[in-house]
């Protein structure tokens, strides 16, 4: 149990195009997901935060125009790199947290790999 | 704010060696949790065990054990009798606990590589 999708796992785009990455949470229900960016031989950052049904909360540096979340169901998280850049290309990892007051285990995602040309 | 801080970026073990990963973290919180993660080079993060911080007792799990000393704040991790296979980065991980929302702040990353 416990799985969480991401799609694609590798995404190519040209410089300027906007590219959109969605997280699944599987078996379960997720009422918060989080985004998280990470650079070659670097950790992971939190980018943000989503709550179903409310606007994301992004990290301090982070752009919200640029980085669009949407948590429009209870299973899925989309983000969306507008106008990317070749300063874009990263690994973009998402996690879930299942629903409930108690639950605090957040479930990985494989992870997005976007390279901008 | 929080902030963990694995000192070690790299280590380099042969087969068989012992090897210590080491975790400090800062807190404000009285309650909060400690992870570790590996991620092999395919990039998935693999869970590998979650400490509350009311709950001191070491823990051993197979070649794993897991040292947590809050006089200290260090969550160490030691692998027994390295395999090739345990060559991955190592990430420790502090959440705070929120109804809201538990964020994770994760340490730099230790890189560990075995070597046949």
């Amino acid at each position: 149990g416990a799985v969480v999708s991401q799609h694609p796992s590798r995404v190519i785009c040209k410089s300027g195009t906007s590219v959109k990455i969605e997280c699944r949470s599987l078996d379960f229900q997720a009422t918060t997901m989080f985004w998280y960016r990470q650079f070659p031989k670097q950790s992971l950052m939190l980018m943000a935060t989503s709550n179903e049904g409310s606007k994301a909360t992004y990290e301090q540096g982070v752009e919200k125009d640029k980085f669009l979340i949407n948590h429009a169901s209870l299973t899925l998280s989309t983000l969306t790199v507008t106008s990317a850049h070749p300063e874009d290309s990263s690994f973009y990892i998402c996690s879930a947290r299942e629903a409930g007051l108690y639950s605090y285990e957040q479930y990985f995602g494989p992870g997005t790999r976007l390279t901008v040309t | 704010a929080q902030k963990v801080t694995q000192a070690q970026t790299e280590i380099s073990v042969v087969e068989k060696e012992d090897v210590t990963l080491d975790c400090v973290y800062e807190t404000r919180d009285t309650t909060y949790y400690l992870f570790w993660y590996k991620q092999p080079p395919s990039g998935e993060l693999v869970f590998l065990i979650r400490r509350n911080s009311f709950d001191e007792q070491n823990e051993i799990s197979g070649r794993y054990s897991w040292n947590f000393q809050k006089s200290t704040s260090s969550f160490n991790f030691t692998i027994t009798a390295s395999q090739v296979v345990d060559s991955a980065v190592y990430f420790c991980a502090l959440s705070e606990i929120k109804a809201a929302g538990n964020k994770l702040t994760f340490g730099g990353g230790t890189r560990v590589l075995v070597k046949p």
